[in-house]
């Protein structure tokens, strides 16, 4: 099946920019989704197909993606941005289409 | 409010089963994709089953072919996962979730999650 790599931690200090990879064989040919996760909460869909926003995400969040990696970036990161962040995509290529990668934990310094 | 509530989590012995429900309000399910993710406690995110908006279509993670259902009344706008044969690595919360649309959209729709707990 299709595999998501994602760094376990991403570390960055407050009104600095995060990037948070998630790779994947050929992914830029892959529509990808990211999620952000608050402790003892659901996740919440921060960006969809690449790089669409959601109604109410703050603009501060845009994505990107080519080649072998996608990328989701948080810029001017404030304390209320730290969370667990999947990458996310449909693959039809197995019979477990729906695949999530490991997730990154951001932690604002 | 536009919203997914599951139910039926509990604690179960291996070897049982358990049947989950999720109930949408504010909006109809009929016209979407319907999803259950999991996530064991201190774990990642794992998809678990997909079924299409008539629940014609059906999908399934290697872990849980076989062995759980899913299924969905339109008519009450509710989403079910009948869980059987019940193993320790079922355990953690298990998420109702709206596809945005059709089979690559994302998961736009998330509800609280119910925990089970397999553990004898």
């Amino acid at each position: 099946s299709y595999v998501l790599i994602q760094p376990p931690s991403v570390s960055v200090a407050p009104g600095q920019t995060a990037k948070i990879i998630c790779e994947g064989n050929d992914i830029g040919s892959h529509s990808v989704h990211w999620y952000q996760q608050k402790p003892g909460q659901a996740p919440v869909l921060v960006v969809y197909d690449d790089r669409d926003r959601p109604s109410g995400i703050p603009e501060r969040f845009s994505g990107s993606n080519s080649g072998r990696r996608a990328t989701l970036s948080i810029n001017r990161v404030e304390a209320v941005d730290e969370a667990d962040y999947y990458c996310q995509v449909w693959d039809t290529s197995s019979n477990h289409p729906w695949v999530f990668g490991g997730g990154t934990q951001l932690t604002v310094l | 409010e536009v919203q997914l509530v599951e139910s039926g989590g509990a604690v179960i012995q291996p070897g049982g089963s358990l049947r989950l429900s999720c109930a949408a309000t504010g909006f109809s399910i009929k016209d979407y994709t319907m999803h259950w993710v999991r996530q064991a406690p201190g774990k990642g995110l794992e998809w678990v089953s997909h079924i299409s908006w008539d629940g014609g279509i059906k999908y399934y993670s290697d872990s849980v072919r076989g062995r759980h259902t899913v299924s969905r009344d339109n008519s009450e706008n509710s989403l079910f996962l009948e869980m059987n044969s019940l193993r320790f690595d079922d355990s953690g919360r298990y998420f109702c979730v709206k596809g945005r649309f059709g089979a690559a959209g994302a998961f736009d729709l998330w509800g609280q999650g119910t925990m089970v707990i397999v553990s004898s």
